[in-house]
């Protein structure tokens, strides 16, 4: 059984640029959900996907955006990187919205130079 | 919003031993969900016990077990007979029963003692 699996596992930018990290969902769930961490901070809520849609916004600029596609796996994209933004980013997935229990990849390392 | 503390930045124990983690939480909710996540150096984040609020008695998963104060808002960890295997940071997480984001609070590092 294939748990969450996210890619890719480091990467470095530079200020300014783009990034889009990606997530293949627990196979059976539905609804995915990302996490930032920074340094020695606990995950913070970006946003949640389900049913290809962005059904609830944690408190991100919108130069954070994301997709889910049919095959319920997601993307997360980072416009106009800052220095800031450097951080572990968690996608976590589950089965339907309500469901109390998520589940957790390993995270893409994100350093922003 | 809910926020949740965790007060003890780190914590040790010696193997076999028995440690508890501290979490408090603010919420005026009365229907809700509390976590305790394992974060190892993988990084992967690991479900370690689970309660719900509307349930009295504290859930308990073979060595962990947990204390939940609802009048109080606490919810601390216990880990019985500690094993290397239990070193790690660990989240208390909040989950309200109507919403789909966790609140997580800023961990604590857990090390075990030979």
């Amino acid at each position: 059984d294939a748990g969450v699996t996210q890619s890719p596992t480091h990467l470095i930018k530079t200020r300014g640029q783009q990034v889009t990290l990606r997530c293949s969902p627990k196979s059976g769930h539905d609804t995915v959900s990302w996490y930032q961490q920074a340094l020695g901070q606990g995950p913070q809520f970006i946003f949640q996907y389900y049913e290809e849609e962005e059904r609830q916004r944690g408190n991100f600029p919108d130069r954070f955006s994301g997709h889910q596609f049919p095959n319920y796996s997601s993307e997360l994209n980072v416009n106009a990187l800052w220095l800031g933004d450097s951080a572990l980013y968690l996608c976590a997935s589950s089965l339907g919205q309500g469901w109390n229990t998520i589940y957790f990849g390993e995270g893409s390392w994100l350093t922003v130079v | 919003a809910q926020t949740v503390t965790q007060s003890q930045p780190e914590m040790s124990v010696q193997e076999a031993e028995t440690v508890t983690l501290s979490c408090t939480y603010d919420t005026s909710e009365s229907d809700y969900y509390l976590f305790w996540y394992k974060q190892p150096p993988s990084r992967q984040m690991i479900l370690v016990i689970r309660q719900e609020a509307y349930k009295q008695q504290n859930a308990t998963e073979n060595r962990f077990s947990v204390n939940f104060q609802k009048a109080a808002k606490s919810f601390s960890l216990k880990i019985s007979d500690s094993q290397l295997g239990d070193a790690a940071m660990y989240f208390c997480a909040y989950r309200s029963a109507g919403g789909n984001q966790f609140y997580f609070g800023t961990g604590t590092s857990l090390t075990v003692i030979p």
